[in-house]
């Protein structure tokens, strides 16, 4: 069951464009949602998160949109840059009972074109 | 402020046997949780350990266990493995319910 879908598993931008990345999720009781980035032969590095009770945080040129009744998020990058091509995953909060995980999507790989 | 470590970085095992994993949390963190990167698959949660007690468990058998140190290092430990435990182990460390911090992983093969 998984509950953090990235159906798309690769993305090419040219650079200087906006790469959108999506994730889809099933479970409303999700309390906060953060975007990772991962490079070959590294562990994941946090980007950005966003709050259930928000619909957007940006960070630069990081900007993640929530929508709650479509339980769906995105990832705009704008403008794109080469050293932004990695694994981008999605990943959910979850509290339960005193205890809390994250539960990670599949990932995107963006390729940014120069 | 050392960041989180993780040894090995490659392992390779054969179906049966017995591994220990070992990840040192970065400066100041409490927790440590433990996810299983399959390739082409996201991160999946093992355990969370806050304070040298498990602290939260996803949908992985008993075989797979660990530990926290009163100095917050951590081990996961997989008894008689299969093939299908071959992935990346990642450990990331956090304070209390904060941003997690990731190591660069233990790739596991079994064969």
């Amino acid at each position: 069951d998984q509950q953090v879908k990235q159906n798309s598993p690769s993305l090419s931008v040219q650079e200087g464009r906006i790469s959108i990345l999506n994730c889809d999720y099933t479970n409303s009781m999700f309390d906060y949602f953060l975007w990772y980035k991962k490079y070959p032969a590294e562990g994941p590095t946090f980007l950005i998160s966003i709050s259930s009770i928000k619909d957007k945080n940006e960070d630069g040129r990081f900007t993640v949109f929530l929508n709650k009744s479509a339980k769906h998020l995105s990832l705009h990058i704008v403008p794109s840059q080469p050293g932004d091509s990695a694994v981008y995953f999605c990943a959910a909060h979850q509290r339960t009972s005193g205890t809390y995980k994250y539960i990670f999507g599949t990932g995107t790989r963006l390729k940014v074109l120069a | 402020e050392t960041g989180v470590t993780q040894s090995p970085t490659h392992l390779i095992k054969t179906r049966g046997q017995q591994v220990t994993l070992r990840c040192s949390s970065q400066s100041g963190h409490n927790t440590v949780s433990w996810y299983q990167q399959a390739l082409g698959q996201g991160p999946q949660f093992i355990f969370q350990y806050y304070r040298e007690e498990e602290n939260g468990r996803g949908n992985f058998p008993p075989r797979f266990s660990g530990l926290q140190f009163p100095n917050y290092s951590s081990e996961l430990n997989v008894n008689a493995l299969e093939l299908d435990d071959s992935a990346l182990y990642l450990c990331a460390s956090s304070l209390a319910a904060g941003e997690q911090f990731f190591g660069p992983g233990t790739r596991l093969t079994v064969l």
